[in-house]
């Protein structure tokens, strides 16, 4: 079965603290994902990678960056939390293709106080 | 930034009522459209990849068809029960220069009551 864990089910941080949410995938994929989904949203991308140090911004990438070391680890980073980040953040992963579905994390549910 | 739309936003039958959801997306570049399913405390997982206008896939009770040229799949649940309560997201490919970005639509919630 294809895994893909999340370093935290729950997380409260304090406005101005740095958070890292980390993301680990056990298939080898190419491709890893960070969403947000907001209630009444759809899951909005931040940022992706295709292979190991290469990343992308998604649609909102404002307030995030990111960190592809290794091929199964992508890391999140808020650099300075604010209230608005508080949301549900989702890790993916997917083979590179048009046949492959993404495989999710079980998210990471954050609070930013 | 594309749109994707879905409806019903949310939607609550009885035990054995067959339904039907919508996702519209842009017609042009289009690469992929995926269904998933996501239950309460639970990940994601990926129901139906569909690529080709036409396609009509299925599994179990659920099935799902594709349109490209208008830009809409509609997602079939035959019979419902309990445990097909879920959010149903649909997830719209665009064909671009790393063919991996996705586009999210809403979700539709389905709650069906015993």
């Amino acid at each position: 079965d294809v895994k893909v864990t999340q370093s935290s089910r729950y997380l409260v941080k304090r406005t101005g603290e740095k958070v890292f949410l980390e993301c680990v995938q056990d298939m080898d994929h190419e491709n890893m994902f960070w969403y947000r989904q907001d209630p009444g949203l759809g899951l909005r991308l931040i940022y992706f990678s295709y292979d190991v140090k290469m990343k992308e911004k998604g649609d909102i990438p404002e307030g995030y960056s990111v960190s592809r070391e290794k091929k199964e680890r992508f890391s999140l980073i808020l650099e300075s939390a604010s209230t608005n980040q508080t949301s549900m953040y989702l890790c993916a992963s997917s083979y590179t293709g048009v046949s492959y579905e993404q495989y999710f994390g079980p998210g990471t549910r954050l609070t930013v106080t | 930034i594309l749109n994707v739309e879905q409806s019903p936003q949310s939607l609550h039958v009885q035990e054995g009522d067959s339904t039907n959801f919508t996702c519209s997306f842009p017609s042009s570049n289009f690469y992929a459209l995926h269904w998933y399913r996501w239950e309460t405390a639970k990940s994601p997982e990926a129901l139906f990849v569909m690529t080709l206008n036409g396609d009509e896939k299925k599994k179990g009770r659920i099935s799902a068809t594709l349109n490209t040229k208008e830009g809409y799949s509609y997602l079939y649940i035959k019979g419902s029960q309990p445990e097909d309560s879920a959010t149903y997201l649909c997830a719209f490919k665009i064909r671009d220069n790393y063919g991996q970005n996705f586009v999210f639509g809403p979700g539709t919630r389905l709650s069906v009551l015993p």
